[in-house]
């Protein structure tokens, strides 16, 4: 089975601290995502990776970084977090064929107060 | 801008009936995914619909693709109580026949089915 590991399921941050959220996969899929998901909003896209060091803005960028140094795991910064950040946000992973289906991992519910 | 519509975005109903969920969105792709998640849990995938008049099928559920109308359905069997969960449909943000890119998504459909 596909395995998508996300560090922590829950965190507490204050304004203004740096976030790392942090995501592992194990089925050495080319692609990783990071979305976030909001009440009556869905999941909306961040940022994602095509390959090791590769980093695309996804819908809604601003606020967010990514590292992908190795080709498992894809980090998502906060470099300064603010209230409007409190979020679940989950991680994805893919391989790059036909089908493209994105696995996802149990996600992290950050509060930012 | 890319739209991904689902209707309806609440849905109560009770076991034994079918309903149908509508999935409309406004790109040209011909690839469509269906997921599935359960209260505190993350997204599961359901179905890949991978051209028009793909259908689908597992279980109670039933999933289809109009590429012409640029809309998909899941189509629910006499429902069951497990069945009871949020329903989302995605598309391509950017298909352009392969590589990667994110998914759009729906906001969902909260489906709740009764005893």
């Amino acid at each position: 089975d596909v395995k998508v590991t996300q560090s922590s399921r829950y965190l507490v941050k204050r304004t203004g601290e740096k976030v790392f959220l942090e995501c592992v996969q194990d089925m050495d899929h080319e692609n990783m995502f990071w979305y976030r998901q909001d009440p009556g909003l869905g999941l909306r896209l961040i940022y994602f990776s095509y390959d090791v060091k590769m980093k695309e803005k996804g819908d809604i960028p601003e606020g967010y970084s990514v590292s992908r140094e190795k080709k498992e795991r894809f980090s998502l910064i906060l470099e300064s977090a603010s209230t409007n950040q409190t979020s679940m946000y989950l991680c994805a992973s893919s391989l790059t064929d036909r089908v493209n289906i994105q696995y996802f991992g149990a996600g992290t519910r950050l509060s930012v107060l | 801008e890319l739209k991904v519509e689902q209707n309806p975005l609440f849905l109560s109903m009770q076991e034994g009936k079918n309903y149908t969920i509508y999935c409309n969105y406004s790109t040209t792709s011909d690839r469509l995914y269906w997921y599935r998640q359960d209260p505190g849990k993350s997204l599961e995938s359901l179905f890949v619909l991978l051209s028009n008049g793909a259908v689908k099928q597992e279980g109670r559920l039933m999933a289809s693709l109009d590429t012409k109308a640029r809309l998909s359905t899941l189509h629910i069997t006499a429902a069951v109580h497990d069945l009871s969960a949020t329903y989302f449909c995605a598309v391509d943000r950017r298909y352009s026949g392969g590589g990667a890119d994110g998914l759009t998504f729906g906001k969902g459909t909260h489906l709740i089915i009764q005893p």
